[in-house]
């Protein structure tokens, strides 16, 4: 069991908008702002499209945008591509202790 | 430009030790306020993170791992490396290292990530 919940499908077409939640607790996502977004291909390696919380790494397209209310954060993505079909995963700190937790995953099909 | 890439035995007897490196290339594992860190993937399931080593030798790990992980770090081979001792099927999985930008508390760099079967 993941300590961060994802639904574990969202779906969208093309040129439409998905977004994609990540639901913890105060002790993680609620209580910082390190929340960050991963996309994984199938046998690829997983690729950071968002950190704390709303930020792009440089080459990310602006169709990724994250966000965060209480203890749940958000990734949307708009403008729909095909090559946005992928698995995304959120993460957060957690405190000194148990620094980083996962989310279960959550599979994007664009129809 | 940063790159990792893992390595190690691809098969594992049960409770034995698994050994894994990670190499870093194009950048010292010395340099910043980064952390090096090893997180797991069952076929088919979630990414697990594993525990992360600061250029310190500090290092943190998954509380449900903690009893059986052991990162440590070769400043001199620009390397750290895993151990996951007592392992089972359960632990069967690819194994990715990965830089943790300490700035912003993301994995930002990581490798291709190598399979590791337990089995006898």
């Amino acid at each position: 069991q993941s300590a961060l919940t994802q639904p574990p499908s969202a779906s969208g077409s093309p040129g439409q908008s998905a977004t994609i939640s990540c639901t913890g607790t105060s002790s993680d996502v609620g209580g910082y702002s390190y929340v960050s977004w991963y996309q994984q291909h199938p046998g690829k390696a997983p690729k950071l499209m968002i950190y704390e919380v709303s930020k792009r790494p440089s080459g990310v397209p602006d169709r990724f945008s994250g966000s965060k209310s209480g203890n749940t954060a958000s990734l949307t993505v708009s403008g729909l591509q095909t090559e946005d079909e992928a698995d995304y995963y959120c993460t957060s700190y957690a405190g000194s202790n148990n620094p980083v937790v996962f989310g279960g995953g959550t599979k994007l099909t664009v129809l | 430009q940063v790159q990792l890439q893992e390595s190690g035995p691809g098969l594992v007897k049960p409770s034995q030790t698994l050994s894994l490196t990670c190499s870093v290339s194009g950048g010292s594992i010395s340099s910043g306020s980064d952390y090096w860190s090893w997180i797991r993937q069952p076929a088919g399931k979630g990414l697990e993170w594993i525990g992360r080593i600061y250029t310190s030798e500090s290092t943190n790990y998954n509380p449900s791992l903690k009893s059986r992980v052991t990162i440590s770090v070769d400043t001199s081979k620009n390397q750290f490396s895993l151990k996951l001792s007592s392992v089972t099927a359960a632990d069967t999985a690819v194994y990715y290292c990965a830089r943790e930008v300490g700035l912003a508390l993301a994995f930002d760099i990581w490798g291709r990530g190598t399979k590791v079967t337990v089995s006898s």
